[in-house]
């Protein structure tokens, strides 16, 4: 089955915890990025890679970083989580960066305390 | 900025009416756009892309696209309870695909 898996589905963490959400997706997609979604403030973009070591800059890219070691994985990482990154993510990906449909992971709610 | 607008909501309509949904773009060179529908705390889906002027239509849906005023709607009829969700309208970015931020809708028995 075509899917973007993503890990953990929730998760709950302390301010300055190193934390990794990880995605990975089994269409060999050349297009993969990474959203986070707040109330109000609908999808934004943090950081999209285009192929293998090849990332950017999204929209909201500020206390995040990102990996694309391999075509298939695209994980986010928080090096030093903040209250103000609580919120829902979601990692998708697509063959091509536009005019394609974009597959969404199953979102992972993060809690930072 | 390349931008997709919708409005937010909600639009309450009863069962069995005709749900209509706009969204606007600002750049005239768009070429495709996909309506995505999202369950409150779940993860996007498609319902429908467009890539030519006019109408497009798949079951209960009809996606319409005006290049020249640079809108795109989607129609939904016989509209159900389960149709309430978030409908995300997207189009292209510089880079990237670009989100409206979703409108509300809410079908009421």
């Amino acid at each position: 089955e075509a899917q973007v898996t993503q890990n953990p589905r929730y998760l709950i963490t302390v301010t300055g915890k190193k934390l990794t959400v990880t995605c990975s997706q089994n269409m060999n997609h050349e297009y993969m990025s990474w959203y986070r979604q707040d109330p109000g403030l609908g999808l934004r973009q943090i950081y999209y890679s285009m192929n293998v070591e090849v990332t950017d800059k999204g929209d909201v890219p500020e206390g995040y970083k990102v990996s694309r070691k391999e075509k298939r994985n695209f994980p986010l990482i928080l090096e030093s989580p903040s209250p103000n990154q609580t919120s829902l993510y979601f990692c998708a990906s697509s063959l091509a960066a536009q005019n394609t449909e974009a597959f969404f992971g199953q979102g992972t709610r993060l809690t930072v305390v | 900025q390349k931008e997709v607008e919708q409005n937010s909501g909600p639009l309450s309509v009863p069962e069995g009416a005709i749900a209509s949904l706009n969204c606007t773009y600002s750049d005239r060179g768009s070429q495709s756009f996909f309506w995505y529908r999202q369950y409150s705390g779940k993860s996007p889906e498609l319902i429908m892309f467009i890539y030519s002027n006019g109408d497009k239509e798949d079951g209960r849906f009809t996606a319409q696209l005006n290049k020249a005023s640079q809108y795109v709607s989607l129609l939904i009829r016989d509209s159900q309870p389960s149709d309430s969700a978030t409908y995300l309208c997207a189009g292209p970015g510089y880079s990237t695909l670009t989100f409206g931020k979703g409108t509300m809708l809410l079908v009421s028995p």
